[in-house]
Formats: C-alpha cells, structure tokens, sequence
C-alpha cells in the first residue's frame, strides 16, 4: 500500500467539457507530479507540484493546469475536454527525491 | 530530452524459469532508474531501482543491472512464479529533472503454470 490516494475512480466526459482530478500524497510526502497514461502504453509526465509551484511540465498544452495545496495534496484540471484525453491519470508522490510512488489512477473516458 | 526504449514487449515464461528485460535511454545525465510493476486496474508499483553509482542491486527474486557505457539496464526476475504476471515499465531521470520520469513503453510478462 503507497499511501497516495486519487478520486474519482472513475470519470465519463464529454467533448469541451472540464474536469477536476484529486490527489491526496502519501504522509510526509511535499511532492506531487502527474502523469497521463494512454492504454498500452507507458506514462507520460504532465508537471510536477513543489511547495505549491509548478517544478517542470512535459509536453502537455496550457489546458492541463493544475494545483498544490498547503497539505500537499493537488489537483489535475483539464479544459476544453478532447477524445484523446481519455487515458489513466496517475498521481505520484515523493519527499525530496526521485524515488516516486503511484496512486491507483482516475480512468477518464471522453465521448 | 529523454528516450526510453524498452524490449520485448511481450514476455512469455514458464513457471520456474528467468525473465530478463531490457531498456536503453538516451540522455547521458540520467542517474535514476526504476522498474514499476502494473497489474490490471492498479497503478504502477515501485520494485526496485538503482542509481548511476552502483552497477548491479538484488532483491530476493529481483536484480537490476545498469551499464552506463552502453546507457542500458536490465530487470531480471528469477524464479517466476504466476503472481509475477504484470506489465513492467522501466524509467529514467537525471538529477536536473529529478521527479520527472521518461518510461518506456512497458513489457507484458506473462508466468504459465
């Protein structure tokens, strides 16, 4: 058990619409970095939240922002929702290292 | 910036025998690499991972070897048991994007009984 929790489970959206993705990081944990990941494939880093700042972005557009709270849990918002948005939202933690740890994921499906 | 390449994509083994996969990267200053392990519907899991500094780390069933020449490393699991049966990534970082893990694109490991 990581300790890092993500909610909803599971998400239906439809095109143009928007959504909010929640993490709470494992205990003692001040880093949080959220990757997308299509089906049959491997993640794909989308930014990384230190200390309530954006700490680096992977190739995603400005529709992908997100949020860090002072209890380091964050959020995910995707606007202007696109089909190929649909994928397994990963959430993981880490404390002043590389060594991260997954939550189970948000599986978002856009229609 | 990083790329992660990672062989075979499908892995099929009896039970009892060794899987051994492969991944190369590109980016010289890379200095992490970890092996996550995903079942169906679950996030990925850490196993294990080195770094830079070391050439080889074990843990029970589970070794990792890195060869920094060739910018390659390799997960070895020994003695495969059913419960092995997963979707294993390989990552990389270097220490200037620490956090920011390249994947590669995962092996689907298959254990028969």
């Amino acid at each position: 058990e990581t300790g890092v929790t993500q909610s909803p489970t599971h998400l239906i959206k439809t095109r143009g619409q928007q959504v909010t993705l929640r993490c709470s990081s494992q205990s003692g944990h001040n880093t949080v970095s959220w990757y997308q990941q299509a089906l049959g494939q491997g993640p794909q880093f989308i930014f990384q939240y230190y200390r309530e700042e954006e700490n680096g972005r992977g190739n995603f557009p400005p529709r992908f922002s997100g949020l860090q709270f002072p209890n380091y849990s964050s959020e995910l918002n995707v606007n202007a929702l696109e089909l190929d948005d649909s994928a397994l939202y990963l959430c993981a933690s880490s404390f002043m290292s590389d060594t991260q740890y997954f939550g189970p994921g948000t599986r978002l499906t856009v229609l | 910036g990083e790329n992660v390449e990672q062989h075979p994509s499908t892995l099929s083994v009896q039970e009892g025998d060794s899987a051994v996969i492969k991944c190369t990267y590109s980016d010289s200053a890379s200095n992490y690499f970890p092996w996550y392990k995903q079942e169906l519907g679950k996030g990925p899991q850490l196993i294990i991972d080195i770094r830079s500094n070391v050439g080889e780390k074990k843990d029970q069933r589970i070794a990792v070897t890195l060869n920094k020449t060739a910018k390659h490393f390799s997960l070895h699991i020994t003695e495969t048991q059913p419960e092995d049966s997963a979707v294993y990534f390989c990552a990389a970082s270097s220490f200037d994007s620490w956090g920011k893990l390249q994947f590669g694109a995962g092996t689907q490991v298959v254990v028969t009984p």
